[in-house]
């Protein structure tokens, strides 16, 4: 149980083009996922967290209209990288907590997308 | 504000030896605690969590940690290692937000 994936697993797109990224939790319901961007051998950095039905909250320093996040229901939400350039080139990695956890903070993770961006 | 340490960027063990992961975290409030594993160009695992109740938790893969209140600590342990316990491990810690808050993480390498 628990399980969420994405989808691309890997994308290459050239500069100026716009990628999505999409998160479903395959086996429970999520309120809320996040997304996160982490560079090589480093942590993960939270861009936002997504609510189903509400706008996303974006962390300090995420440009929201480059970073953008649709929540449509309570298994999927989408990343879409817009007109993205070799900067934002990276490895995203979405997760979602099951509305039974809600309480505990616990988040299962996806298996991450990685974006080169050309 | 919450945060995370963990002590060595890189951790080196022998097969058979012991595991010990270092976190340390702040929090102002009462904090839940959890332990991920991620395998190269792979989402994140969890190990265990620290949540309420018995701070000597257990988790997956022999894995254990102990909430230490008064150190402020939740250092990650397996008493025997495996060569398939290689991988980057993250200490995170919740509990005034809804999200968690990631370690610098530890790379573990097992040696034959």
């Amino acid at each position: 149980g628990a399980v969420v994936s994405q989808h691309p697993s890997r994308v290459i797109c050239k500069s100026g083009t716009s990628v999505k990224i999409e998160c479903r939790s395959l086996d429970f319901q999520a309120t809320t996922m996040f997304w996160y961007r982490q560079f090589p051998k480093q942590s993960l950095m939270l861009m936002a967290t997504s609510n189903e039905g509400s706008k996303a909250t974006y962390e300090q320093g995420v440009e929201k209209d480059k970073f953008l996040i649709n929540h449509a229901s309570l298994t999927l939400s989408t990343l879409t990288v817009t007109s993205a350039h070799p900067e934002d080139s990276s490895f995203y990695i979405c997760s979602a907590r099951p509305l039974k956890l809600a309480a505990s903070y616990e988040q299962y993770f996806g298996p991450g997308t990685r974006l080169t961006v050309t | 504000a919450q945060s995370v340490t963990q002590l060595g960027s890189h951790v080196s063990v022998s097969e058979g030896a012991l595991v010990l992961l270092r976190c340390n975290y702040s929090s102002s409030v009462p904090p839940y605690l959890f332990w991920y594993v991620q395998y190269p160009n792979q989402g994140l695992q969890l190990l265990l969590k620290y949540t309420t109740g018995a701070t000597l938790v257990k988790g997956i893969n022999g894995f254990e940690a102990e909430f230490k209140k008064s150190e402020t600590s939740f250092h990650l342990t397996k008493p025997s290692a495996h060569m398939s316990d290689a991988a980057e491990y993250f200490c995170a810690v919740s509990g005034a937000t809804n999200k968690l808050i990631f370690g610098t993480g530890t790379l573990l390498a097992v040696q034959p």
